[in-house]
């Protein structure tokens, strides 16, 4: 089965840029039907959606970070990436990728384990 | 921008009760409602799309309803690993996709 995993930097200095990636094993993520996302969890609060990605590369964003990200993916490597820039410590955060099901509803069937990203000098 | 408001923020409950966790939305959001299991130190865990639609492997006590802007995650008899943190999620209106701020689901 589908399975994601993570990987990111760990620490990131203020205002520098964020980048995670996802590995996705297990199925393609050329395959249609299903959208690319990811989703932070602040440290003790609750989930906050940062946009998604088809693997034509056709994204949407959540507007309260929308100037500050970008997503791309890479076919080849099975992979999809987040870059979040002029991070601050408001960006400090676990980072998971998820895989979007277009039949649920748009509901996220398959997670990563996270990744925590910790912004400070 | 759909905002979700769930109640209780914690229910104190013991194995074998029934659960009952709701998710208000300031407006309809039809039927992409999902619900989501999150366990300390672990990822989400999707079990209800399409309001009531189980997610595969999902256990039959685990069940959902509602329409419009009401929704609610029963689960009809407590085990023991049902204790965590509970999310409901829009994709209705969009974006943003917008969580839920969550229910606790803690051992009396």
């Amino acid at each position: 089965q589908v399975q994601l995993q993570e990987s990111g930097p760990g620490l990131v200095q203020p205002l520098q840029t964020l980048s995670v990636s996802c590995t996705v094993s297990g199925g393609s993520i050329s395959t249609g039907g299903y959208y690319w996302s990811w989703i932070r969890q602040h440290p003790g609060k609750g989930l906050e959606w940062i946009g998604y990605i088809y693997y034509s590369e056709s994204s949407y964003y959540n507007p309260s970070l929308k100037s500050r990200v970008t997503m791309s993916v890479d076919t080849s490597k099975n992979q999809f990436s987040l870059n979040l820039s002029s991070v601050t410590a408001a960006d400090t955060a676990v980072y998971y990728c998820a895989r979007v099901v277009i039949d649920y509803f748009y509901a996220m069937d398959v997670w990563g384990p996270g990744t925590t990203v910790t912004v400070s000098s | 921008e759909s905002v979700l408001t769930q109640s209780p923020a914690t229910l104190s409950l013991s194995p074998g009760d029934r659960a009952t966790l709701s998710c208000r939305a300031n407006q309809s959001i039809s039927a992409y409602l999902a619900w989501y299991q999150q366990k300390r130190g672990q990822a989400p865990r999707l079990l209800i799309y399409d309001t009531s639609n189980r997610a595969p492997g999902i256990p039959a006590r685990f069940g959902g309803s509602g329409s419009a802007t009401h929704f609610t995650l029963t689960i009809s008899s407590l085990e023991p690993e049902d204790f965590a943190v509970y999310y409901c999620q829009q994709r209705s209106h969009w974006p943003p996709l917008t969580f839920g701020g969550g229910t606790k689901v803690e051992l009396k």
